[in-house]
């Protein structure tokens, strides 16, 4: 089973705290993504990679970085937490030449920032 | 620019009752769909997805998804819903010009009563 996992369900920051959201996948997939879920919104693309330091910024990038020095973790970072940020955050992962085209996902992180 | 409309944000039905999600979807190229459903406090998990043959496809739990391409559409549809259907559902697109990125719907809200 391909697994997914995200260092945090649940988190609470204050404003301009810098933030780490950690995403670990085991399937050796090359692709993994950062989306936030916002209610009507759906899911909104912040950062993908599709390979160990390599980043391309998604639809929403404003106010986030990441990082991926290895292959299997991929970090969303928000350097000076603003309220606006306070969302559901899920990290997905997939192959990058699958004929299936799947993305799994981890069970996501709630951040509120206060 | 590729985008996902849910017509329906909100969707009550009651058990046993046939239910249809509304997707509908813009893309000036061919396109692979797919269907995404979230359990409460969960991840998204792949329910079906259509990337090429048959336009009608189905999940092993009793949804399936016709693929209508000349009215842009790829509504989901089940003859008799269970309680346990209860969940977010979200549509999604990846153009086969799009690498591999996905375009959300804001998602559906399908709330079965007993």
């Amino acid at each position: 089973d391909v697994k997914v996992t995200q260092s945090s369900r649940y988190l609470v920051k204050r404003t301009g705290e810098k933030v780490f959201l950690e995403c670990v996948q085991d399937m050796d997939h090359e692709n993994m993504f950062w989306y936030r879920q916002d209610p009507g919104l759906g899911l909104r693309l912040i950062y993908f990679s599709y390979d160990v330091k390599m980043k391309e910024k998604g639809d929403i990038p404003e106010g986030y970085s990441v990082s991926r020095e290895k292959k299997e973790r991929f970090s969303l970072i928000l350097e000076s937490a603003s309220t606006n940020q306070t969302s559901m955050y899920l990290c997905a992962s997939s192959f990058r030449n699958s004929g299936t085209h799947e993305q799994y996902f981890g069970p996501g992180t709630r951040l509120t920032v206060t | 620019a590729q985008s996902v409309t849910q017509l329906d944000s909100q969707v009550p039905v009651f058990e046993e009752a046939p239910v249809e999600l509304r997707c509908n979807y813009s893309s000036s190229v061919s396109v692979y769909l797919f269907w995404y459903v979230q359990y409460p406090n969960q991840g998204l998990q792949l329910l079906l997805k259509y990337l090429s043959g048959s336009t009608l496809v189905e999940s092993i739990n009793g949804f399936e998804a016709e693929f209508n391409k000349s009215q842009t559409s790829f509504h989901l549809r089940k003859p008799s819903v269970h309680i346990s259907d209860t969940a977010e559902y979200f549509c999604a697109v990846r153009s086969n010009n799009a690498g591999n990125m996905l375009t959300f719907g804001g998602g559906t809200r399908l709330m079965v009563k007993p």
